[in-house]
């Protein structure tokens, strides 16, 4: 069964430090990853997706790598801003169907 | 549409009543997918649908949930009996294919008091 673990649970930076968010993972058989990021009593916005081809993605201030031998996925923010502040969440296939496993999300705030 | 529609976005029912809850994917999404997402928890997966495939019902927590999609089109998420362990937020996403990442609703805040 696919386990997947974020750490940290929650970080607090201010503003322009960078952040770094890791996801790892027990079945490295993946077709993809993807990071998404959730509001406080909002649903779920996607950042990246990653293809199990690809090692890393961008998009902006945000950069994700996938290291699938190792069962691990970093999602780095550059200069964060206190408009970053959510919980961030990534989520692996955990079956060939593409039904997705969620970590339990690192909460984020960024202070000015 | 332009993106995956989630109504109502809040409900509160009383305990013992049924809901229903309405998913409309992205047009020409085949997969769909129910979450539950209770106050300071993770996603649970509920059921998800694949074209005319069966169903993964593997997900549903008991017999008093249930729902339905016809083609690739709205889904429905009926609990019947609402209980007050039922409150969550409920989220529906849905995917162009399988393996190719989800698009999210904003999700039903369903309170049972």
């Amino acid at each position: 069964k696919q386990e997947v673990t974020q750490i940290p649970a929650a970080l607090s930076v201010p503003e322009g430090e960078n952040l770094v968010l890791n996801c790892s993972f027990t079945d490295s058989a993946i077709y993809n990853l993807q990071w998404f990021r959730q509001d406080p009593g909002k649903g779920l916005t996607s950042l990246l997706l990653i293809q199990s081809s690809q090692r890393e993605q961008t998009s902006g201030r945000l950069n994700a790598s996938l290291d699938k031998s190792s069962g691990r996925s970093t999602l780095y923010i550059a200069a964060s801003q206190p408009g970053d502040s959510a919980t961030y969440l990534c989520a692996v296939p955990s079956d060939s169907w593409g039904k997705f496993q969620f970590g339990a999300g690192t909460q984020v705030v960024v202070t000015p | 549409g332009a993106g995956v529609s989630q109504s109502p976005s809040n409900k509160v029912t009383e305990k013992g009543k049924d809901v229903e809850l309405r998913c409309d994917p992205i047009s020409g999404h085949t997969a769909l997918y129910w979450y539950r997402q209770r106050l300071g928890q993770g996603l649970e997966f509920l059921i998800y649908f694949q074209g005319n495939s069966a169903p993964d019902k593997s997900g549903l927590p008991s017999d008093r949930f249930s729902a339905e999609r016809t083609g690739e089109s709205v889904s429905t998420l009926t609990i019947q009996r609402t209980q007050q362990e039922d409150s969550a937020v409920y989220l529906c996403a849905s995917s162009p294919q399988i393996n190719y990442g989800y698009t999210f609703g904003s999700g039903t805040r369903l309170t049972v008091v």
